[in-house]
């Protein structure tokens, strides 16, 4: 079964550049989904296809996958940003949809 | 806009069976999406269960397979969960989900709020 590998935590200060990892076995071969998921809150997408925005998300959440290695990245970073954050592929080889562990990222 | 609302028990029996439904709103079930199941433990991270199309076409966790079956009531726009001898090591936060897929690719593009479901005797 594919694996996807999160850092357990991020800390960054407010206004600076967040970036979450999320790493498996030729990962660049593969479409890459982020979720944002705050306490007491069901997740809700922000990255699709590796690097697309939903409507509503700000462009200051942008995605990248490359190698064995998607990032998601969250230019100027707010309060409000603070949240888990999950990744997420399609594993072909058995027709599931794979989750990373996920992030939790702290604003200081 | 799609709402989807979980319902069902929130305290299983060990050794029994789970069983929720999830109601799909504001579309029909019938659309070309899959619709899915999300469970998340006390504490912990998001666990796919399974997925169904509006055919009947399902897949599910490996790790779970064994003891899932997601079906779909399209006569009530709505999709259910059961999940058999069930332990404590169940109890989660069940989510249904809307997914879009293409043909290399899934996603969830919509959330229910999520109903907690304890197993405990």
């Amino acid at each position: 079964s594919y694996v996807l590998t999160q850092p357990p935590s991020v800390s960054v200060a407010p206004g600076q550049t967040a970036k979450i990892t999320c790493g498996g076995n030729n990962i660049g071969s593969k479409s890459v989904h982020w979720y944002q998921q705050k306490p007491g809150q069901a997740p809700v997408l922000v990255v699709y296809d590796d690097s697309d925005r939903p409507s509503g998300i700000p462009e200051r959440f942008s995605g990248s996958n490359s190698g064995n290695t998607a990032t998601l990245t969250i230019s100027r970073v707010e309060a409000g940003d603070e949240a888990d954050y999950y990744c997420q592929v399609w594993d072909s080889s058995s027709d599931h949809v794979v989750f990373g562990g996920g992030t939790k990222l702290t604003v200081l | 806009q799609v709402q989807l609302q979980e319902s069902g028990p929130g305290l299983v029996k060990p050794s029994g069976t789970l069983s929720l439904t999830c109601a799909v709103s504001g579309g029909s079930i019938s659309s070309s999406d899959w619709w899915s199941w999300v469970r998340q433990p006390p504490g912990k991270g998001l666990e796919w269960i399974g997925e169904i199309y509006h055919s009947g076409s399902t897949n599910y966790n490996p790790s779970l397979k064994s003891r899932v079956t997601i079906s779909v009531d399209k006569s009530k726009n709505q999709f259910s969960l059961k999940l058999s001898s069930v332990t404590a090591a169940d109890t989660a936060v069940y989510y249904c989900a809307r997914e879009y897929c293409s043909t290399t690719s899934c996603y969830v593009g919509y959330w229910g709020q999520g109903t907690l479901v304890t197993v405990s005797s």
